[in-house]
């Protein structure tokens, strides 16, 4: 099953602009992460935000997390054309160590 | 070099034909998982392993089986009973903590099977 349904399911900006995708989920988690994703790759961790945090930072990254409306967030600033991948939420619902993914954001950011 | 490999990243097979996707990981990490990835989709479980000689069901286990019986080493077998096996196939693993902690990825196998 698959928990988290992210928002918009594409997205292409220009160069410089900021890119916001979010996610949706179902039950309560423990911790909420982000992924990318290029083209015919493997998956990269960027970021996970705890159930009893609201805001985490990493570099251009910023991630919210509503648990009241479980949703979240994430905010990439002054994108580049090389932030061009697919981005995923996951989710841990507290069934052991694994995760459950969404179906994923399309980004697209042209020079 | 730390990380997982996952080999061959392309491969071909007939139908009928069972088939079996190398997944090997260096980070010294408890548990590991594999997903199969539709065109356009999310990632899907299929299994998932906490510990060497234990491996649990994920969501669409139909047609694939697994064995851990080495730390670092975590081969899927697609079987023939597996209807639609053309897809892409991630491994993962993880540190096992209180919950759910970043996984680390493989590059991937595209499985084709005509």
């Amino acid at each position: 099953s698959q928990q988290g349904e992210e928002d918009p399911q594409a997205l292409s900006i220009q160069e410089g602009e900021n890119a916001t995708m979010n996610c949706s989920y179902k039950t309560s988690i423990n911790n909420l992460q982000w992924y990318r994703q290029n083209s015919g790759r493997g998956l990269v961790h960027l970021i996970l935000i705890r159930s009893n945090e609201r805001e985490k930072h990493s570099g251009r990254l910023r991630v919210t997390l509503d648990t009241s409306k479980k949703s979240s967030s994430l905010l990439i600033t002054a994108s580049r054309a090389a932030d061009t991948a697919s981005y995923f939420c996951a989710t841990d619902e507290g069934g052991g160590n694994k995760l459950t993914f969404g179906t994923g954001t399309q980004l697209k950011v042209e020079l | 070099d730390g990380g997982i490999t996952q080999s061959p990243k392309y491969l071909f097979r007939k139908e009928g034909q069972n088939v079996t996707l190398s997944c090997e990981q260096n980070l010294n990490h408890d548990a590991m998982y594999w997903y199969r990835q539709d065109p356009g989709q999310g990632l899907r479980l299929i299994y998932y392993s906490q510990i060497v000689n234990d491996f649990q069901k994920g969501d669409i286990a139909e047609g694939y089986s697994v064995s851990r019986e080495k730390k670092e080493s975590f081969p899927l077998t697609v079987t023939s009973a597996q209807k639609n096996p053309t897809a892409f196939y991630l491994c993962a693993s993880s540190r096992t903590t209180g919950s759910a902690s970043e996984q680390y990825f493989g590059p991937g196998t595209r499985l084709t099977v005509t």
